[in-house]
């Protein structure tokens, strides 16, 4: 069975600072994985996906097959990336992560 | 330009007192989906719509069903709600892909029940 897990709960980290929110996955096929945000009192929605391998809002994902890990990174952290970060993995259907609050500090 | 949306935002049912949720778009996606999220977790696939064909996940219990009358609209049926069912439910569509853009999910911005 597909298997999502985002073993941080809660991530505090200053503005400025580098940011990673950890996701490993469990398939044993090629799924696609996404990264989902969710900002205060907003719907969730679709941040990026491996497989267009683009930045968004100066975020990136590598998938790392080896690893079974697709971390989102991003340089320095802004004020507004405060929110919930959920990754999926989508074969046939999208399993989540528990997902991970992510919080910005001054 | 609400493109999925969920009424009502916050629903309060008594225990055992049928309860109906609704979602409905304006995005003409021929898939729908609803998801339940209980605090703290993850949300979880309950069933989906492809046009009117319905695909119901394994462990998704009976207690629940849903209806779509229509492309727009679709609703969750709790005939009986527990107090485990207390939880946020989102609806989302398909966008499908085409040559220039991938597939994707749009949610709406949720349903929270509260089950007394």
């Amino acid at each position: 069975a597909q298997r999502v897990t985002q073993p941080e709960k809660l991530l505090s980290v200053f503005k400025g600072a580098p940011v990673e929110l950890k996701c490993n996955y469990s398939y044993s096929g090629s799924p696609e994985l996404f990264w989902y945000v969710q900002y205060s009192r907003q719907r969730l929605q679709l941040l990026l996906r491996h497989i267009s391998r683009e930045s968004i809002k100066g975020f990136t994902a590598d998938l790392n097959k080896g690893e079974t890990s697709f971390h989102l990174k991003k340089p320095f952290a802004q004020e507004e990336d405060s929110a919930m970060y959920y990754c999926a993995l989508r074969w046939g259907k999208l399993t989540f992560g528990t997902g991970t609050q992510l919080k910005v500090e001054l | 330009d609400a493109m999925v949306i969920q009424n009502p935002r916050y629903q309060v049912t008594q225990f055992g007192k049928p309860v109906t949720l609704s979602c409905s778009q304006t995005l003409n996606h021929n898939v729908m989906y609803w998801y339940q999220q209980k605090s703290s977790q993850a949300p979880k696939l309950l069933f989906h719509y492809y046009d009117k064909d319905f695909n119901n996940e394994a462990d998704t219990p009976d207690n629940f069903q849903s209806r779509r009358p229509n492309t727009s609209f679709c609703f969750l049926d709790i005939r009986s709600p527990g107090l485990g069912d207390a939880a946020m439910y989102l609806c989302a569509t398909l966008r499908p892909g085409t040559l220039s853009s991938y597939n994707e999910q749009f949610f709406g911005p949720g349903t929270r029940l509260t089950v007394l």
